[in-house]
């Protein structure tokens, strides 16, 4: 069965400074990855995803996620982190054989002005 | 707005009773997902459906079941509740033909507190 790991609890950085959300995962067949971002009492949104191609993905509010099948990593990264930001971030993996959508525990990002 | 509507955002019931939650996908979306949330088991895939049809099954218990219905609203019934059961509970849809590639679409969520 697919799985994702999400090392880190909490990310504080400073604000300006480069973010990073570190995921990696674990399917059978080949990965589609996903970021979504949930703010305090809301649903999850959609950030942006893998599915083949360039290994550096751009999404949403200037996220961008780099897919590395060696080290099976899919680490989310913004270059100068803003307040609005801090957010809970989830990666997620789902394998071509099934539609199942399996989400890491979630990693709390504090930007700090 | 993702266009998933969900209801009731907050619900309070007591152990050993049933609950309805309800959701509508986005315009034209055939699929249906419930996750539920906890601080403790993070989220957890329930059950999807496609197109009124049971897709997939994950960690859902025997006292909770899900239909999808002829005009793709879902609903997830829980019943004999316990103090555990109290979550988040999502829906999310996606798109048709998006398969295992697309994203899905989160509803706001309905909170079920237990007492």
């Amino acid at each position: 069965a697919q799985s994702v790991a999400q090392p880190e609890d909490q990310v504080n950085v400073a604000e300006g400074n480069p973010l990073t959300v570190k995921c990696t995962y674990s399917v059978s067949g080949n990965p589609y990855l996903f970021w979504y971002v949930q703010y305090p009492n809301r649903g999850l949104q959609f950030l942006l995803k893998y599915i083949t191609g360039d290994n550096l993905v751009k999404g949403s509010y200037g996220f961008e996620a780099e897919f590395n099948k060696s080290q099976t990593s899919f680490h989310l990264k913004k270059p100068s982190a803003l307040v609005s930001d801090s957010a809970l971030y989830f990666c997620a993996v789902r394998d071509s054989g099934n539609n199942r959508l399996a989400f890491g525990k979630g990693n709390q990002v504090v930007v700090i002005p | 707005d993702s266009g998933v509507t969900q209801t009731p955002k907050h619900l309070i019931t007591a152990t050993g009773q049933r609950v309805t939650l309800r959701c509508s996908p986005r315009s034209g979306d055939l699929s249906v997902y419930w996750y539920q949330q906890s601080l403790d088991q993070g989220l957890q895939f329930l059950i999807q459906y496609y197109n009124g049809e049971e897709r997939a099954k994950g960690n859902i218990l025997e006292r909770f079941s899900a239909q999808q219905f002829p005009d793709l609203h879902s609903e997830l019934n829980l019943s004999s509740l316990e103090l555990g059961d109290s979550a988040l509970y999502f829906c999310a849809s996606s798109g048709p033909g998006q398969g295992a590639t697309g994203e899905l679409f989160f509803g706001e969520g309905s909170r079920l507190t237990v007492l």
